[in-house]
């Protein structure tokens, strides 16, 4: 079934660690989206990609990074997760034709950083 | 890129029919209007998608006037299980890399009993 995944769904880990959020889509998407978003408040596009190889900033700064090293895939990594680094990490992916305004979100990742 | 005001919130009660008003002044030539459901501690979901006069589909009704600078979101008959976050975002097919869509604050939806 096509769909898109997010691993871990919750994570709460020490300041220093580095970590890595999983972001994986089936359904053949060129088009990735890293966005954050902390409770009762918007979302905000952090790291975007337009296929293999591409990665772009979002409108919010993030000291995380993302690689798109194959279509299915678009990780994001802290280096050092810090307590201002908790809140939901969503990923999301868009259909070529209907292009950003169509875009399936994962699970989401609820970190907390201590 | 334009940019859309909605209520904050708006409130309820099962079986009513609600009506989610988007203002989207700014709209461009080739801007889709996009509608987003969002339930608390998940991903936004896609509902609906229009430009121009009305769309409907299982879940919503979406009318766009003739100029387009706003549009609303038509809920029927809605349910507790319909209380969420309703965005609305506008947007061409081929934005490129330096006009991403904006999901903004959305409307708080609770319906009540």
């Amino acid at each position: 079934e096509a769909d898109i995944y997010q691993t871990p769904r919750y994570l709460v880990i020490g300041t220093g660690k580095k970590i890595t959020l999983e972001c994986s889509q089936t359904m053949g998407h060129d088009k990735m989206y890293w966005y954050q978003q902390d409770p009762g408040m918007e979302l905000h596009l952090i790291h975007y990609s337009y296929g293999v190889n591409s990665t772009e900033k979002g409108d919010l700064s993030s000291e995380s990074t993302v690689s798109r090293i194959r279509t299915e895939h678009f990780p994001l990594t802290l280096e050092s997760a810090r307590p201002s680094h908790t809140s939901q990490y969503l990923c999301a992916s868009s259909d070529p034709s209907g292009g950003e305004s169509e875009q399936f979100f994962g699970p989401g990742t609820r970190l907390t950083v201590l | 890129l334009a940019k859309t005001t909605q209520p904050i919130s708006m409130d309820s009660y099962e079986g009513q029919e609600v009506n989610i008003t988007c203002s989207h002044n700014n709209i461009a030539t080739n801007d889709y209007i996009t509608w987003y459901q969002q339930f608390p501690s998940q991903g936004p979901r896609f509902i609906i998608q229009g430009y121009k006069t009305k769309v409907t589909n299982e879940v919503a009704s979406l009318f766009i006037p003739a100029d387009r600078k706003s549009s609303t979101l038509s809920l029927p008959r809605v349910s507790l299980s319909d209380t969420a976050v309703y965005y609305c975002l506008v947007g061409g097919p081929n934005n490129n890399a330096g006009n991403m869509l904006t999901f903004g604050g959305g409307t708080r939806l609770m319906v009540k009993p």
